[in-house]
Formats: structure tokens, C-alpha cells, sequence
């Protein structure tokens, strides 16, 4: 079992939807990392928590340490906003991040 | 302008020869990473560096080395005895190994 469970793996949404991307993971951690992953490869860092809740423009982004799990919302969605979305820890302790296979988003016009 | 540059973008070599793979950073950072992402799967940590001279081995290290003699350099050697080389090469640094990373535009490595 991935110690990083991204959750849906694809979604397809029309413009103006709001967007939810979900994040589990099984370790202890001492922050967790929301990406942004475009065609070309390259990767920019959205937001980096380790409790409570980040709001970036449209995007949002929760974590529950209880529960050990995370959610990155964007609000009121753009074709623009389609990139693979990667969920990634950093684990207590450890150097190095372990990621989630990401989650492959659509936005249609 | 700062940031994290990874060269080249395309890099083929023919199998049984050893690559090297860029990252120079001019954030001043003291740690810096080397990921690996192959289709399907998330990215895995292949070695990263806390500070100069110093580095430690991630997930996959088998097949690679690396060197960190400059603060501002990283460079990742793939060499013949990693059996699968092909694959999406990036690099990332940060302040140190609880802060933020910031990522390279990445390598991508064709060995046929």
C-alpha cells in the first residue's frame, strides 16, 4: 500500500466547478505539500502545511492531522487550471518527500 | 533571476553509458534533491544533499551517484548499472530539508 493515496486519479469538469482533490497518507509527517504538474513537466510548489488551512487566490487548501488526510480545492475552476495535481509528505524525521501518483485534471471550457 | 536550472531538457545516450544530468540552483539554498517519475507512478527520491560536501542516499539510489562539491551545484551521474535509466529527471532544493522545495524544469532521459 502507497504510503501517499491521491484520490480521484482523473477528473474531468466543466468550467466554473468547484474542485476537490483529496490526499491520505499513513505516516507521521511534518508537512504536507500540494504540486502542480503542467505538460512540460515542470513543478510548482502551491502550498506547503502543516496544519489548519492555506487560501492562495482560488485555491484552497485543508489538512486534519488527526485524521491524516488532505483536501486541495479550487474554486470556480478554469481550462487553465488543468495540470496533474501531486500530493506530497515530508515525512518526521526523514529527508526527501514521498508523493502521491497525482491526480490528472481536466477542466473544459 | 533566481531559481533552479536543470540542463539539458532531452538526453539520449545509448545503453551501457554513463550520463550526467545538471542542476545548478541561485536560491542560496543549502539542501537539494533528486527525483525520479516514471508514467503511472509518483516521483521517488533517488539522493539529496543537506549541505556541501554531504549527501545521502534516497529510495532508488541504486545505479546513481551524485557529488556536491559547490553549494549551488548537484549533479546527478546515471551510470550502466542502473537497469532502467529511462525516465523524467528532476531536481529540487530548499532552505533546508523542512521548507519549501523548488523545482528545476527537469530532464528528460531517453537510453536506448
Amino acid at each position: 500500500k502507497n504510503e501517499v493515496e491521491q484520490s480521484p486519479q482523473n477528473l474531468t469538469a466543466q468550467e466554473g466547478e468547484f474542485i476537490t482533490i483529496n490526499c491520505s497518507y499513513s505516516v507521521g509527517i511534518s508537512a504536507l505539500h500540494w504540486l502542480q504538474q503542467h505538460p512540460g513537466g515542470g513543478i510548482v510548489s502551491l502550498f506547503m502545511l502543516s496544519s489548519g488551512k492555506k487560501k492562495h487566490g482560488r485555491l484552497i487548501a485543508t489538512i486534519n492531522i488527526q485524521e491524516k488526510h488532505s483536501s486541495l480545492h479550487i474554486t470556480a475552476s478554469h481550462p487553465r487550471d488543468s495540470a496533474v495535481y501531486i500530493c506530497a509528505v515530508l515525512r518526521g524525521g526523514a529527508d526527501g518527500l514521498t508523493f502521491g501518483k497525482g491526480t490528472h485534471l481536466i477542466i473544459q471550457p | 533571476d533566481g531559481g533552479i536550472t536543470q540542463s539539458p531538457k532531452y538526453l539520449f545516450r545509448k545503453e551501457g553509458q554513463n550520463v550526467t544530468l545538471s542542476c545548478e540552483q541561485n536560491l542560496n539554498h543549502d539542501a537539494m534533491y533528486w527525483y525520479r517519475q516514471d508514467p503511472g507512478q509518483g516521483l521517488r527520491l533517488i539522493y539529496y544533499s543537506q549541505i556541501v560536501n554531504d549527501f545521502q542516499k534516497g529510495d532508488i539510489a541504486e545505479g546513481y551517484s551524485v557529488s556536491r562539491e559547490k553549494k549551488e551545484s548537484f549533479p546527478l551521474t546515471v551510470t550502466s548499472a542502473q537497469k532502467n535509466p529511462t525516465a523524467f529527471y528532476l531536481c529540487a532544493s530548499s532552505t533546508n530539508s523542512f521548507n519549501e522545495q523548488y523545482f528545476g524544469p527537469g530532464t528528460r532521459l531517453t537510453v536506448t
